[in-house]
């Protein structure tokens, strides 16, 4: 089975611009979740999507936002780029939701300049 | 909201010696705690979980203990090899909030041949 897929692995940006991150999960599983990761704060939870519906939601601007298709592949959108949004941005795959395995992508290496 | 604390930052034990990272948790309603590896250019890999009706659970080398009273849970990891080499992070999640996992700072482990 192939496992959790994530396009692009590096992305370079401008401060101001805005930037969409791809997720493939592993088939047949309907939760795709995203998170941040970065040195000072860590990995912190972005959102939740599971059957196309938004499940859970972190501590994040709005700038931050997410979509899942009927297909399970989810895309998350950063709008009006900051410095400070530069970060690996990683997501998982889960069968469904609701306290489940997560199995993890290599992440999307997002450099903002 | 839920708050996961991890010890030590950073461990570096011989070849051979045991390891154990330890964490605690806010949320007593949290009841899924999974362990992750994450290793210089890939997503974290899950290790071990353990679920809040279980009180240790161990597969080969690792093992992993939990203390709902006290509300903290341990990695421990015996006959350290180098490949043990990585970045070791601690989840906790509450079933009710979908697969929403609250991360701990994480913990360097090397191992020295």
């Amino acid at each position: 089975k192939a496992g959790v897929t994530q396009t692009p692995r590096y992305l370079i940006k401008t401060r101001g611009q805005q930037v969409t991150l791809s997720c493939s999960p592993i088939s047949g599983h309907r939760s795709v979740s995203w998170y941040q990761q970065t040195p000072g704060q860590g990995l912190q939870f972005l959102f939740e999507y599971f059957s196309e519906t938004q499940r859970n939601k972190g501590n994040f601007p709005g700038r931050f936002s997410g979509r899942q298709f009927s297909n399970s592949r989810s895309e998350m959108n950063v709008s009006t780029l900051e410095l400070g949004d530069s970060a690996l941005y990683l997501c998982a795959s889960s069968a469904t939701s609701g306290g489940n395995i997560q199995y993890f992508g290599a992440g999307t290496r997002l450099s903002v300049l | 909201g839920e708050n996961v604390e991890q010890h030590p930052s950073t461990l570096s034990v011989q070849e051979g010696d045991s390891a154990v990272i330890k964490c605690t948790y806010s949320d007593s309603a949290s009841n899924y705690f999974p362990w992750y590896k994450q290793e210089l250019g890939k997503g974290p890999q899950l290790i071990i979980d353990i679920r809040s009706n279980v009180g240790e659970k161990k597969d080969q080398r690792i093992a992993v203990t939990l203390n709902k009273t006290a509300k903290h849970f341990s990695l421990h990891i015996t006959e350290t090899q180098p490949e043990d080499s990585a970045v070791y992070f601690c989840a906790a999640s509450r079933g009710n909030a979908g697969n929403m996992l609250t991360f701990g700072g994480g913990t360097r482990l090397m191992v020295k041949p």
